[in-house]
């Protein structure tokens, strides 16, 4: 596509819940960045993965947060029984080559959990 | 690790005034450097960065930074804004060691005045 694309963009999800979070990368781009953004901050490093391994996970907060790309291009963040806290909204960038290069981002999904 | 402050939360500047943006980064080494800008409802998009040579660089927009070691600052400046340019502006810096992380500041949100 022409851009970094995310769905959904809104999630509604109550306390407990399962919920997966898409990314879909400008095609051809070999490296896939996961970002959270509180409101008010900037982006905080998540993971990053490198055609489909995952290369760096040092920014999930726990293990209720894992991320995958079994292809190389989509790739799907999922969060496990969310909490108030996992409200926010969840960036996803591409870039063609090395970290180095310029990360594209998509729109984000905003997540809220009740 | 690196860090990157952005001591300005809100600026308010007059339409055609000039703009300048701070930017503090903390790393042992030469870091590389970006700025981003994020309009309400958008996602992130790169205006300039920095990775080596010449200090000062041009972006689009209109807009450049200049890198200056010495002071480990990496300001972005406008010599005269538009009212398109209100949005929310981020600094960011990225390590040789660790190039897949990327840390941002906590931005700093731009107004522009009639």
């Amino acid at each position: 596509g022409a851009g970094v694309s995310q769905s959904p963009r809104y999630k509604v999800t109550k306390r407990g819940q399962d919920v997966a979070l898409r990314c879909d990368p400008i095609s051809g781009h070999v490296s896939l960045y996961w970002y959270r953004q509180a409101l008010g901050q900037g982006p905080e490093f998540l993971t990053y993965f490198n055609y489909e391994a995952q290369q760096d996970k040092s920014g999930l907060p726990n293990d209720r947060f894992s991320a995958e790309r079994p292809e190389g291009s989509i790739s799907t963040l999922t969060i496990q029984r969310t909490e108030q806290r996992d409200s926010a909204m969840y960036r996803c960038a591409s870039s063609l080559g090395p970290p180095t290069d310029t990360q594209y981002f998509g729109p984000g999904t905003r997540l809220t959990v009740l | 690790a690196q860090s990157v402050t952005q001591p300005d939360i809100h600026i308010t500047v007059s339409e055609g005034a000039s703009l300048e943006l701070r930017c503090n980064y903390s790393y042992g080494a030469t870091p590389y450097l970006f700025w981003y800008v994020q309009s309400p409802g958008q996602g992130l998009q790169l205006l300039l960065k920095y990775f080596s040579g010449d200090t000062l660089v041009q972006g689009i927009k209109g807009f450049e930074a200049e890198f200056k070691r010495s002071q480990s600052s990496f300001n972005l400046r406008k010599p005269s804004v538009h009212w398109s340019d209100a949005a929310e502006y981020f600094c960011a810096v990225g390590a040789w060691s660790s190039a897949s992380k990327i840390i941002f500041g906590s931005g700093t949100r731009l107004s522009i005045r009639p």
